[in-house]
């Protein structure tokens, strides 16, 4: 079975553009996560789909969108980029039990460098 | 304010000895916490967890100990392998912020020699 998959690997734009980063969940997660590593820091909570929703969303900037479709693959988008952006974006997937909190499966990440 | 932390960015542990990884938090609202481990240019991968409901819990070499009044939790692998080298976080979740709503801390690098 397949993990989580992100794409691209590595992607490097520079300050004030825009970046896309994608995600696909394992077959059968309706939940998708999104996390910010920056160097040396652990991992940052960014948001929570579920089923195509935000369920959740941690303390960044509304620069930093995404969104999840039907497939329930979904994507990061951030604004108008800033070199601190600069980090290890990952992605990761769990069912919804509707009990305690759901074991979340990650991807491998996307290293995000802005010049 | 970093409500985990993991105050040792390393540890160094002969293989076959015990490893011992400690984490504290500070939010009493946490009921729920993990251990993830991660190797180079792969994602964490869930190890063992335990809710505030118990001290202890195992699986095979690993075991996580939570002491509540003390805030504080750790995992213990015996014995160690050198496989077992890798960056560990420690996560803690909790009704207040969302359940899967994952607070890390900054984890520690394991290095076990032979």
């Amino acid at each position: 079975e397949a993990g989580v998959t992100q794409s691209p690997t590595h992607l490097i734009k520079t300050r004030g553009q825009q970046a896309t980063l994608r995600c696909s969940p394992i077959s059968g997660h309706t939940s998708v996560y999104w996390y910010q590593q920056a160097l040396g820091l652990g991992l940052q909570f960014l948001l929570w789909y579920d089923e195509g929703e935000e369920r959740n969303r941690g303390n960044f900037p509304p620069r930093f969108s995404g969104r999840q479709f039907p497939n329930y693959s979904s994507e990061l988008n951030v604004n108008a980029l800033e070199l601190e952006d600069s980090a290890l974006y990952l992605c990761a997937s769990s069912l919804i039990s509707g009990g305690h909190t759901d074991t979340q499966y990650f991807g491998p990440g996307t290293r995000l460098t802005v010049l | 304010d970093q409500q985990v932390k993991q105050n040792s960015p390393s540890l160094s542990v002969q293989e076959g000895r015990i490893s011992i990884l400690n984490c504290d938090y500070t939010n009493s609202m946490f009921d729920y916490f993990l251990w993830y481990k991660k190797y180079p240019a792969e994602g964490p991968t869930f190890l063992i967890s335990i809710s505030s409901i118990k001290d202890k819990n195992e699986d095979g070499r690993f075991t996580v100990f939570l002491n509540k009044s003390a805030k504080h939790l750790s995992l213990h692998i015996v014995p160690s392998q050198p496989g077992d080298s890798a960056v560990y976080f420690c996560a803690a979740s909790g009704f207040s912020g969302g359940y899967n709503k994952l607070i890390f801390g900054a984890g520690t690098r394991l290095a076990v020699h032979p």
